[in-house]
C-alpha cells in the first residue's frame, strides 16, 4: 500500500493566517491526489483533485500543488469557517489511502 | 443533486456480519461508469478505503479487508451494499458510502453519505 504522511498533525493558526499543509507519498502517485476538509459530525468535503484542480464552488483561497511524492495544500487567508481537519488521499494505486489528517485549530 | 444515504444496524455482535446499504437518489447508479465506494473512519485508524463497485458489478477491495468483504450492487433498487464478516471491535467505525466525481475508476470522492455508525459489541 502507498503510505500517505501529512505534516503537521496539528496546526495552531489565527484568523487571516496563511496556512500550508504537506502530504508525502511513500512512492510516486503522479498527480492523483485529493484534498478534503472535514468538520465534526460531517462527511469529508472534496476541495482539490488531481493535486491542483479546485473543485467547483470551493473558494479560491484554497490551492494545491505538487506531483510525484510531495504535495501541499495552502489556505491563503484563514477565515473562522476553515478551522477543521484536512486529509490528503491518493488514488493512483489501489487501495486508495488517506493521510492521517491535519487539524487546524485556533491559536 | 445526487444524494447518498447509508442504512444498517448500529450495533452488531463480534464474529457476526455487518450489512450496510447505500441508497442513491437524484441520479441513476447505472447512468455512467462510476465506481461507488465504501470508506470507514475510526479514531484508531483514521479514514480507510474499503472497496468500490461499478454498476456492472466489477469490484475493487482493500487487500487488508478483502477476505471479509463483499460489495454488491442492485441497479433495480438504485443501491449498493457492503457486507463485512467476522467482526471484531476494530471494525467499530463510521461507515460512509461515496461516489467519485469522475468515471474511469478514479477515487476523488465528491458525493458522500452522512455516514452510519457501526459498533461491534
Amino acid at each position: 500500500d502507498i503510505q500517505m504522511t501529512q505534516s503537521p498533525s496539528t496546526l495552531s493558526a489565527s484568523v487571516g493566517d496563511r496556512v500550508t499543509i504537506t502530504c508525502r507519498a511513500s512512492q510516486s502517485i503522479s498527480k492523483w491526489l485529493a484534498w478534503y476538509q472535514q468538520k465534526p459530525g460531517k462527511a469529508p468535503k472534496l476541495l482539490i483533485y488531481e493535486a491542483s484542480i479546485l473543485e467547483s464552488g470551493v473558494p479560491s483561497r484554497f490551492s494545491g500543488s505538487g506531483s510525484g511524492t510531495e504535495f501541499t495544500l495552502t489556505i491563503s487567508s484563514l477565515p473562522p469557517d476553515d478551522f477543521a481537519t484536512y486529509y490528503c488521499q491518493q488514488y493512483n494505486n489501489y487501495p486508495w489511502t488517506f493521510g492521517q489528517g491535519t487539524k487546524v485549530e485556533i491559536k | 443533486q445526487l444524494q447518498l444515504q447509508e442504512s444498517g444496524p448500529g450495533l452488531v455482535k463480534p464474529w457476526e456480519t455487518l450489512s450496510l446499504t447505500c441508497s442513491v437518489s437524484g441520479g441513476s447508479i447505472n447512468s455512467d461508469d462510476y465506481y461507488w465506494g465504501w470508506i470507514r473512519q475510526s479514531p484508531g485508524k483514521g479514514l480507510e478505503w474499503i472497496g468500490s463497485i461499478n454498476y456492472r458489478g466489477n469490484t475493487n477491495y482493500n487487500p487488508s479487508l478483502k477476505s471479509r468483504v463483499t460489495i454488491s450492487v442492485d441497479t433495480s433498487k438504485n443501491q449498493f451494499s457492503l457486507k463485512l464478516n467476522s467482526l471484531t471491535a476494530a471494525d467499530t467505525a463510521l461507515y460512509y458510502c461515496a461516489r467519485p466525481q469522475t468515471t474511469a475508476g478514479y477515487g476523488d470522492y465528491i458525493y458522500w453519505g452522512q455516514g452510519t455508525l457501526a459498533t461491534v459489541s
